[in-house]
């Protein structure tokens, strides 16, 4: 089955604890996209890789990493967490091109205290 | 820089009544636009997508219609039923696979 896997699922966790979540797809997609979602802001960018060992800043990378080792895996990694960090997080992936479709994970609720 | 905006919810109807979700966007060029909905505790999933002027998406009832003149991208549809019951984002792209998305419809449907 085509999907992208995001772990964990919940996290809760304490301010300054360096953190990782998972995003993994077996779609063979190029394209990857870290979004978080906040009441009344919608899904806002991250950080996005065009390919293996490729990546960028989004809309609002700070605070966050990421790496692309492999294909399939994209990462993103919490140096030191702070509350204005606790959203929503999804993983998406799609093919390379201007009108494909993105497939997202089931997303990671996040809280910071 | 691309904006989407759409309507605030909730919007709650009775079963089988008339939906519209109000979609406009702001872009440089010439974008593609999407609905995409999420369930309760789901990711989301792409329900219709327009990549040019004019096109109509639809997908399971749903219809929007690219309007360039009025910049907008309404999600419709004739006949809700409680298993619509979502979140929905309008959404568009500009170049490459980058989604700018809106703040999201919450759409609450009672029998």
């Amino acid at each position: 089955e085509a999907q992208v896997t995001q772990n964990p699922r919940y996290l809760i966790t304490v301010t300054g604890k360096k953190l990782t979540v998972t995003c993994s797809q077996n779609m063979n997609h190029e394209y990857m996209s870290w979004y978080r979602q906040d009441p009344g802001l919608g899904l806002r960018q991250i950080y996005y890789s065009m390919n293996v060992e490729v990546t960028d800043k989004g809309d609002v990378p700070e605070g966050y990493k990421v790496s692309r080792k492999e294909k399939r895996n994209f990462p993103l990694i919490l140096e030191s967490p702070s509350p204005n960090q606790t959203s929503l997080y999804f993983c998406a992936s799609s093919p390379r091109g201007k009108n494909t479709e993105a497939f997202f994970g089931q997303g990671t609720r996040l809280t910071v205290v | 820089g691309n904006s989407v905006t759409q309507m605030e919810g909730p919007v709650t109807l009775s079963e089988e009544a008339f939906l519209t979700i109000n979609c406009t966007y702001t872009a440089t060029g010439y974008p593609s636009l999407f609905w995409y909905v999420q369930y309760p505790g789901e990711g989301l999933q792409l329900l219709l997508k327009a990549t040019k002027a004019d096109d109509k998406g639809s997908n399971k009832g749903f219809e929007a219609t690219y309007r360039k003149e009025t910049t907008s991208f309404h999600l419709e549809k004739g006949s809700v039923q409680v298993s619509d019951s979502a979140v929905y984002f309008c959404a568009l792209s500009e170049g490459g696979n980058k989604l700018v998305f809106g703040a999201g419809t919450i759409l609450r449907v009672k029998s």
